[in-house]
């Protein structure tokens, strides 16, 4: 079944203890993304990967690491966490060959940092 | 940069009536994607339906359909004969073809749907 599988679905944290949420895709997509979504704001990215060993920002990198050693894997990385990163995080997945397709989702890890 | 708005966050609708979800965006490009997804309670989020720009038709999934006005920047989603199971949050997305190698879905804040028995 094709997927994105992120894990795990909920984290409760504390200030300053790094930590990584995972997220693995099994559609051989070239794009990975990661967003945030908070109440009243909908979803913003955080960062996006093109390719193996190619990350770029998004719209709210700030506190946000990422990596892309493997072409299905793109972990998010809080090595500082601090409480307004409290969210819903969703990775996402896209074939890049057509930009028309759609965005696959993970099913979201909410992360609590108190 | 592009924005997209949905101006209602709650919406209420009868079992099998109609109801129609709002959504108008700005963009200076002529040529883009939009989309709705779906997020049950299960936070899932889950492709409704999507739109290409310079199709002048517009898209059908079953029983949800778009009203998409170009000119007037509007993308409504129409859900016919509601089922308890669409009660969820909708977002409106746009995506542009020319942000070079990022695919990014800009969101709308989403517009909670109840269904009434």
């Amino acid at each position: 079944e094709a997927q994105v599988t992120q894990n795990p679905r909920y984290l409760i944290t504390v200030t300053g203890k790094k930590l990584t949420v995972t997220c693995s895709q099994n559609m051989n997509h070239e794009y990975m993304s990661w967003y945030r979504q908070d109440p009243g704001l909908g979803l913003r990215q955080i960062y996006y990967s093109m390719n193996v060993e190619v990350t770029d920002k998004g719209d709210v990198p700030e506190g946000y690491k990422v990596s892309r050693k493997e072409k299905r894997n793109f972990p998010l990385i809080l090595e500082s966490p601090s409480p307004n990163q409290t969210s819903l995080y969703f990775c996402a997945s896209s074939s890049r060959t057509a930009y028309n397709s759609p965005l696959h989702f993970g099913n979201g890890t909410r992360l609590t940092v108190t | 940069a592009q924005t997209v708005t949905q101006s209602q966050p709650e919406m209420s609708v009868q079992e099998a009536e109609t109801v129609t979800l709002s959504c108008t965006y700005d963009t200076s490009e002529s040529d883009y994607y939009l989309f709705w997804y779906k997020q049950p309670p299960s936070r899932q989020m889950i492709l409704v339906i999507r739109q290409e720009a310079y199709k002048q038709q517009n898209a059908t999934e079953n029983r949800f359909s778009v009203n998409f006005q170009k000119a007037a920047k509007s993308f409504s989603l129409k859900i016919s004969d509601s089922q308890l199971g669409d009660a969820a949050m909708y977002f409106c997305a746009y995506r542009s073809p020319y942000t070079g190698a990022n695919s990014k879905l800009t969101f709308g804040k989403g517009i909670t749907l109840s269904v009434r028995p």
